[in-house]
């Protein structure tokens, strides 16, 4: 089975501008989690999606958001980016819940200039 | 105070050492989950626990819910082990993952 995957892989925007990033999951995994890792604030959760729906939302504003297709893809879009915002974006795959074994991405290197 | 605490922040040992990386959380939980990140950020679940122990290979990991405590160990520690190895918490709804700031490991020849 082909692992997770996130696209791009790098990225580079500026201040100001919005971004989308895109997670496949493993097939037949339902839930998608996505996880935000920088020096300062190690890993922090930001949601997790199941069934096309919002099931948890770690503590992040409201520029954070995302969404998943019925083929459990999912993306997170970030607007009005800030430097803070410079991370390693990972997401993670799941049969049906947090408590199933977690398969991550390799990641998202988003760098906010 | 950290919802969850790690310890040693950093651990270099010798090749073949018995190795200890510590965990404690402060909120009621469903499950915890042992992580190892590579180099470059890949990161890999290895274990899953909501009580008791588990063990795969040379790795062994337990839990003492009264005791709101963790631990990994190592067992016959390699270079190849060199990672960083982050506990994180599922909240007692099963809501979320709570992240430990992670135990740096170096094992050397």
């Amino acid at each position: 089975k082909a692992g997770v995957t996130q696209t791009p892989r790098y990225l580079i925007k500026t201040r100001g501008q919005q971004v989308t990033l895109s997670c496949s999951p493993i097939s037949g995994h339902r839930s998608v989690s996505w996880y935000q890792q920088t020096p300062g604030q190690g890993l922090q959760f930001l949601f997790e999606y199941f069934s096309e729906t919002q099931r948890n939302k770690g503590n992040f504003p409201g520029r954070f958001s995302g969404r998943q297709f019925s083929n459990s893809r999912s993306e997170m879009n970030v607007s009005t980016l800030e430097l803070g915002d410079s991370a390693l974006y990972l997401c993670a795959s799941s049969l049906s819940t947090l408590r199933d074994t977690q398969y991550f991405g390799p990641g998202t290197r988003l760098t906010v200039l | 105070k950290n919802e969850v605490e790690q310890s040693p922040q950093n651990l270099t040992a010798q090749e073949g050492e018995f190795i200890t990386i510590n965990c404690s959380y402060s909120v009621g939980i469903s499950a915890l989950h042992w992580l190892q990140q590579h180099p470059g950020g890949g990161i890999v679940s290895l274990f899953m626990l909501s009580s008791g122990k588990k063990k795969h290979g040379r790795l062994i990991a337990t839990i003492n819910i009264q005791e709101k405590h963790s631990s990994l160990h190592i067992t016959a520690s390699h270079p190849r082990d060199s990672a960083v190895y982050i506990c994180a918490v599922e909240g007692a709804s099963g809501s979320r993952l709570t992240f430990g700031e992670g135990t740096q490991l170096t094992v050397n020849p």
